[in-house]
């Protein structure tokens, strides 16, 4: 398997620009988790899904962050508009829960670095 | 609600010496708990986890973690560290039932010097 995709790698963009990151877990995968990485605040959850429905969204910074899961095997995650505080490392992870033949492992992307000018 | 510490935000030792990471996690149910590293501009991969049983875990590359209950701690530690292992090592804990958040420590900078 590819593990999990994540695209585009990098990312820079003006201020007030919509970005959209992406994100195809791993086939098979029940649970998908977008995560920010900062010096300041370390990892921060922001939303999971479970079967492509949003569960827990309570870390999703304020409303112009907004993520989908049309299906099983692709995400988004957009910033409308974006600003130099959103400037981070988003990582994408899947897992398969235990009860279903999984491990309790998150597999995590190799991110995407976001620079807002 | 759980809480993870990682005390530690960096770490320098030498080479050929042991290292301890600590980490103290805080939860009113039980959890599992996890140790992740992070190698530069990659993401993260999972070092090693106790879900049940002997609570003495290790990784194929010669880390050890183990989980105390009544300190509620799970400490990782390797007796010889090598220059390779300098990286990001993150400690996370998730509910054993219920909600499926993980809830990652603020991590551990360790440096291997030569």
């Amino acid at each position: 398997d590819a593990g999990v995709i994540q695209s585009p790698r990098h990312e820079v963009t003006e201020m007030g620009q919509e970005v959209t990151l992406r994100c195809k877990p791993i086939s098979g995968h029940d649970y998908l988790f977008w995560y920010r990485q900062t010096m300041m605040r370390g990892l921060e959850l922001l939303i999971y899904f479970n079967n492509n429905v949003p569960i827990d969204d309570s870390g999703m910074p304020e409303d112009r962050f907004s993520a989908k899961m049309p299906n099983a095997s692709f995400s988004t995650l957009k910033i409308q508009p974006s600003e130099p505080r959103d400037s981070a490392v988003y990582f994408c992870a899947s897992s398969l829960r235990s009860g279903q033949g999984g491990n309790y492992e998150q597999y995590f992307g190799p991110g995407t670095r976001l620079t807002v000018t | 609600a759980q809480s993870v510490t990682q005390l530690d935000s960096q770490v320098p030792v030498f080479e050929e010496a042991p290292v301890e990471l600590r980490c103290n996690y805080s939860s009113s149910v039980s959890v599992y708990l996890f140790w992740y590293v992070q190698y530069p501009n990659q993401g993260l991969q999972l070092l090693l986890k106790y879900l049940s049983g002997s609570t003495l875990v290790e990784s194929i590359n010669g880390f050890e973690a183990e989980f105390n209950k009544s300190q509620t701690s799970f400490h990782l530690r390797k007796p010889s560290v090598h220059i390779s292992d300098t990286a990001e090592y993150f400690c996370a804990v998730t509910s054993t039932s219920g909600t499926y958040k993980y809830i990652f420590g603020t991590g551990t900078r360790l440096k291997v010097l030569a």
